[in-house]
């Protein structure tokens, strides 16, 4: 079955340390990826997109993912946390199949608590 | 502001009532998106409009519906209301059908006491 995997539901990190949240996803052929990060209360922004070509791709934020097609992962990454860092970021897969007229399917998120 | 509109912000309503979201696209964005992001289901795409027509379904109950207006707005109407249905409802809306990436709205916050 097509899947969306963030197998970490909860991450702490320290201000100023490195993160990286990870994404899996089961579909046949290359979906198109996403990252989102919702703040409380507030609705989803897109942090990057991948399409196709170069594997990593640079977001707003200061954030950075990652797709490696022999692990069908798109890890988002992002060198030194700051304390607005802290939120629920979603990966999302769009299957672009002629059925799927662009709706997303979204991983269950990971919920991101910064420390002082 | 991400240029999507979704009004109410908040709802409160009771079982068995109807209640009508209301979503407006950014400005040249031709499809519309419905997503509701419950905490036991997560994000869950329901309905897709294109320039006034549906084109794609999702985990949509019957007593939901959508529609697209010609000046592009959209409407989800939520009917017989359940309290299982407290959630969020998000709007995002792209310029094509093909997803260069959604623009979210911030929501309207259901709850059915």
């Amino acid at each position: 079955a097509q899947s969306v995997t963030q197998p970490d539901i909860h991450i702490t990190v320290s201000e100023g340390a490195s993160l990286e949240l990870r994404c899996n996803y089961s579909y046949g052929a290359t979906p198109y990826l996403f990252w989102y990060v919702q703040s409380p209360g507030q609705g989803l922004q897109l942090l990057l997109k991948y399409f196709s070509g170069d594997t990593l791709v640079q977001g707003i934020k200061g954030f950075e993912a990652e797709f490696k097609r022999s692990q069908s992962s798109f890890n988002l990454r992002k060198p030194s946390v700051h304390w607005s860092d802290a939120a629920e970021y979603f990966c999302a897969v769009d299957p672009y199949s002629t059925d799927s007229w662009g709706k997303l399917q979204f991983g269950a998120g990971t919920q991101v608590v910064v420390t002082p | 502001d991400s240029g999507v509109t979704q009004t109410p912000k908040h709802l409160i309503t009771a079982t068995g009532q109807r209640v009508t979201l209301r979503c407006s696209p950014r400005s040249g964005d031709l499809s519309v998106y419905w997503y509701q992001q419950s905490l036991d289901q997560g994000l869950q795409f329901l309905i897709q409009y294109y320039n006034g027509e549906e084109r794609a379904k999702g985990n949509i109950l019957e007593r939901f519906s959508a529609q697209q207006f010609p000046d592009l707005h959209s409407e989800l109407n939520l009917s017989s209301l359940e309290l299982g249905d407290s959630a969020l409802y998000f709007c995002a809306s792209s310029a094509k059908t093909v997803n260069y990436g959604y623009t979210f709205g911030s929501g309207t916050r259901l709850t059915v006491v």
